[in-house]
């Protein structure tokens, strides 16, 4: 079965300082994982995935399967960062995407 | 319009009543999604459909019955729902193609209270 976890509903930050969303997922197959973000007032939308292995907004995460875990960092988090975080995972070829419970993030000035 | 377009936005229904929820993707997709979102639960699949074909039900109750007439066009017929069907149902699509399935895009949502 496909299962996310994001340990952290709320993390809290000050402006500048370094952020690390963490998200560990349990799938016996061949793993897609994205971050999904959700800006207040707006549509949830695609932040990175890991296919891709570009950085968004100067976020990066780099899927460690040894470790199953797929998180996400930014070394210096600015104020528009604030939002609501969710990791997903799909298998290859496999429209059944499955999220996590999803982190909110608040960065402060 | 463009993007994922979902009405209504809020919707109040007594148990007994059946009311649509409809989704409209103006993105040339051929996938399309329904997720439940509630206050103690991730986002939940519920349906999937391809190229109008349903691919996925999640043990959905027979209460929730989808429709894709189209691959633009998706709704959620509800009928006899309990409270505890009270919800934000998100739409979404993506463009899949022989590299698997694509980015999902997804609606506003339609904010349901069941009384």
């Amino acid at each position: 079965a496909q299962r996310v976890t994001q340990p952290e509903k709320l993390l809290s930050v000050f402006k500048g300082a370094p952020v690390e969303l963490k998200c560990n997922y349990s799938y016996s197959g061949s793993p897609e994982l994205f971050w999904y973000v959700q800006y207040s007032r707006q549509r949830l939308q695609l932040l990175l995935r890991h296919i891709s292995r570009e950085s968004i907004k100067g976020f990066t995460a780099d899927l460690n399967k040894g470790e199953t875990s797929f998180h996400l960092k930014k070394p210096f988090a600015q104020e528009e960062d604030s939002a609501m975080y969710y990791c997903a995972l799909r298998g290859y070829n496999n429209n059944d995407m499955r999220f996590g419970a999803g982190t909110r993030l608040t960065v402060k000035p | 319009e463009t993007g994922v377009t979902q009405t209504p936005r809020h919707l109040v229904m007594g148990m007994t009543n059946k009311k649509s929820l409809k989704c409209e993707q103006h993105l040339g997709h051929n996938a399309m999604y329904w997720y439940k979102q509630s206050a103690k639960k991730p986002l939940e699949l519920m349906f999937v459909y391809n190229f109008k074909e349903q691919t996925e039900n999640n043990s959905v109750p027979s209460r929730f019955s989808p429709e894709c007439p189209n691959s633009s066009h998706l709704f959620l017929h509800l009928h006899t729902l309990q409270p505890e069907d009270s919800a934000l149902y998100l739409c979404a699509s993506s463009q899949d193609g022989a590299g698997g399935p694509g980015e999902l895009f997804f609606g506003e949502g339609s904010r349901l209270t069941v009384l």
